[in-house]
């Protein structure tokens, strides 16, 4: 079956403009998670769904930062006035599970590429 | 303090030969879970084996095994007859099991050579 996809894959954005990442989860999933991965960087957190509903954003590094999921299945990450220490892989991951019921696997997705210039 | 730690930042394993990559991890929580995943080049995250902290047993999935060490919090992953496919990043990951607790937690990976 289909896993999770994300387009763009590459983004190339000049400082100040507005950018938006899509993720499309796999079919069903639950949960779904935003992170950053910085260069030679694990990734790190940035907010969750379930369903519709954004349950975590506090790993969102400012309030240019905002990521929707209105109905419950595709999530869109928006950056407002792109800056250059926003270049990094925006990842999207998806979960059957609901969260904290214990294990549950994430499926991630190929991620985007956000390059600010 | 960092809630994973992985302090190999790189690894060499002739093919066909088994590697451990270490993983330590910290939490106060009584129940979390601990992953790893591989991040080939193309830079999808490929889920491997996922350990709980209740479970009695080491995790196996194929080649792959998490040496739990729960006193010691690490958590490594054995892979068994490394293949060159294997060269790639890996991260070691927890999650939490409070309440509220949703997000994984990742190291910085270690990155595996599989020479031929």
């Amino acid at each position: 079956g289909a896993g999770v996809s994300q387009s763009p894959r590459y983004k190339v954005a000049k400082r100040g403009q507005d950018v938006a990442l899509r993720c499309d989860p796999i079919s069903g999933h639950v949960s779904l998670f935003w992170y950053q991965q910085a260069l030679g960087q694990g990734p790190e957190f940035l907010t969750y769904f379930q369903n519709e509903a954004q349950l975590d954003k506090s790993g969102l590094p400012s309030d240019r930062f905002f990521a929707e999921r209105p109905e419950g299945s595709v999530s869109t990450l928006k950056i407002q006035r792109t800056q250059q220490e926003d270049s990094a892989v925006y990842l999207c991951a998806s979960s059957v599970r609901i969260f904290g019921a214990g294990g549950g696997e994430q499926y991630f997705g190929p991620g985007t590429r956000l390059t600010v210039t | 303090a960092q809630k994973i730690t992985q302090t190999q930042p790189g690894m060499f394993v002739q093919e066909k030969e088994a590697v451990t990559l270490d993983c330590t991890y910290d939490t106060s929580d009584p129940s979390y879970g601990l992953f790893w995943y591989k991040q080939p080049s193309s830079g999808e995250m490929i889920f491997l084996i996922y350990q709980g902290s209740y479970d009695q047993q080491n995790a196996t999935e194929g080649r792959y095994s998490l040496n739990f060490q729960k006193a010691r919090k690490s958590a490594n992953l054995v892979i068994s007859a490394s293949q060159l496919g294997d060269s790639a990043m890996y991260f070691c990951a927890m999650r939490e099991g409070g309440r509220g607790a949703n997000n994984l937690f990742f190291g910085t990976g270690t990155r595996l050579t599989v020479i031929p």
